[in-house]
């Protein structure tokens, strides 16, 4: 099955700078990629996703980028502001009959004003 | 939130006893999951259907079993709650690729 590894487990950054966590993943018939972000106490937020047929994808202030060769994804944060600290998973999926995901093991992101 | 609940969003029982977990969803969608989450490994499928009396195996299903008899509710079962199924359990469901994630439910087993 699919195996997701994410890194690192934890960031800190200062308040305006970017943030970047990287994920690798094993199967390389996976073909979609979500990020969601985790506030404590609440459930995971789909933030933004990629598929296999586009290299980056961008949202304001957030950006994914995907390389199929190498097969890692990543997620880019710029300009970052104190309510982006919040844990933050990635998650891939291949092609399967329920769209199950794997989640790699999520990084904490503390930005610091 | 996608318009799915979960009850109760906490629990603390003891070891032996059954617990059943439920995940409400107001708008029809087909797929729905149950996932548990434990420092470190992220969120695990668990179970997961998609449709009424149709499900199947997550990733961790070893001590659970999942019932769908209406299309807005998925209930995950733990027959006899053991100290390692402490956790933080989320319910999901799927429009296409995309997952949506209900509030979670806090289980503590004694």
């Amino acid at each position: 099955g699919e195996n997701v590894e994410q890194h690192p487990s934890t960031l800190s950054v200062q308040e305006g700078d970017s943030a970047v966590i990287k994920c690798t993943y094993s199967d390389s018939a996976s073909n979609y990629f979500p990020w969601y972000k985790q506030e404590l106490g609440k459930g995971p937020q789909l933030i933004i996703d990629i598929r296999s047929n586009v290299g980056e994808k961008k949202d304001q202030r957030i950006a994914v980028t995907l390389n199929k060769t190498a097969k890692h994804f990543s997620l880019h944060i710029t300009e970052t502001q104190p309510e982006d600290s919040a844990v933050y998973f990635c998650a891939a999926s291949y092609p399967n009959a329920g769209n199950m995901l794997t989640f790699g093991g999520g990084t904490r992101l503390m930005v610091k004003p | 939130d996608a318009g799915i609940t979960q009850s109760p969003r906490h629990k603390v029982t003891e070891t032996g006893t059954p617990v059943t977990l439920r995940c409400h969803q107001t708008e029809n969608h087909r797929y729905m999951y149950w996932y548990r989450q434990d420092p470190g490994h992220g969120l695990r499928l668990i179970h997961y259907s998609y449709g009424v009396k149709d499900t199947d195996k997550g990733e961790v299903s070893d001590g659970y079993s999942v019932s769908r008899s209406k299309t807005e509710d998925f209930l995950l079962t733990l027959e006899s709650a053991t100290s390692s199924q402490t956790s933080v359990y989320f319910c999901a469901i799927s429009v296409g690729y995309e997952q949506y994630f209900g509030p979670g439910t806090r289980l503590t087993v004694t």
